[in-house]
């Protein structure tokens, strides 16, 4: 079975623009989490997703968005890119809404802002 | 809100037992997880306890759980080069049953053979 996949795997944007990042889930499971990765630095929870509604949110700006699609898909979107968004970002996979301890995460898509 | 430290480096020597230690600070987490990151790469479970155990071992790997001290550690017996990395300690957010992890900055494992 495929584990969590993410796209695009690198990406380089400049100051003032928009991304969009991909997450999809281990097949069976129902809830993404996204975290952001600085570098030298340990995640930080950004958005949990569970049957499309957010869940979750951690401590980002409005620029943060995410959705979660019917087939448990989801991506991230990023507003506005400041040099200080440049990051890892990770998605995980869980199978649902409350933790039953299996957290699985993707490779990550790196992120540099220019 | 909760708060999650390890020791940033540690070194050993091949076929040497490693034991990385970590320490968090809300008594309500009710999961605790360790990560291993390579090079360029996500983060890889490795395992996690529940809060009402004290100890869970798979094959090479022994995780502690002290919930007095608030402190958890991962053993990793007869270490291997292959097991240099960054590992991570991670608990669930006091009071939430979604999957927001707090996580350490990461110990690097470093083992030379």
């Amino acid at each position: 079975d495929a584990g969590v996949t993410q796209s695009p795997t690198h990406l380089i944007k400049t100051r003032g623009q928009q991304v969009t990042l991909r997450c999809s889930p281990i097949s069976g499971h129902k809830s993404v989490s996204w975290y952001q990765q600085v570098l030298g630095q340990g995640p930080q929870f950004i958005f949990q997703y569970y049957e499309k509604e957010e869940r979750g949110r951690g401590n980002f700006p409005d620029r943060f968005s995410a959705r979660q699609f019917p087939n448990y898909s989801s991506e991230l979107n990023v507003n506005a890119l400041l040099l200080g968004d440049s990051a890892l970002y990770l998605c995980a996979s869980s199978l649902g809404q409350t933790n039953t301890g299996e957290l699985f995460f993707g490779e990550g898509s790196r992120l540099t802002v220019l | 809100g909760e708060d999650v430290e390890q020791s940033l480096f540690l070194s050993v020597r091949e076929g040497d037992s490693s034991v990385i230690n970590c320490t968090y600070t809300d008594s309500s987490s009710t999961y605790l997880y360790w990560y291993k990151q390579e090079p360029g790469a996500g983060l890889q479970l490795l395992t996690y306890i529940f809060s009402n155990m004290d100890m869970k071992q798979d094959q090479r790997l022994t995780v502690l759980l002290n919930k007095k001290d608030k402190h958890l550690s991962l053993r990793i017996a007869d270490t291997q080069t292959g097991d240099s990395a960054i590992y991570f300690c991670a608990a669930l957010e006091g009071h939430q049953a979604g999957t927001a992890l707090i996580f350490g900055k990461g110990t690097t494992l470093s083992v030379s053979s």
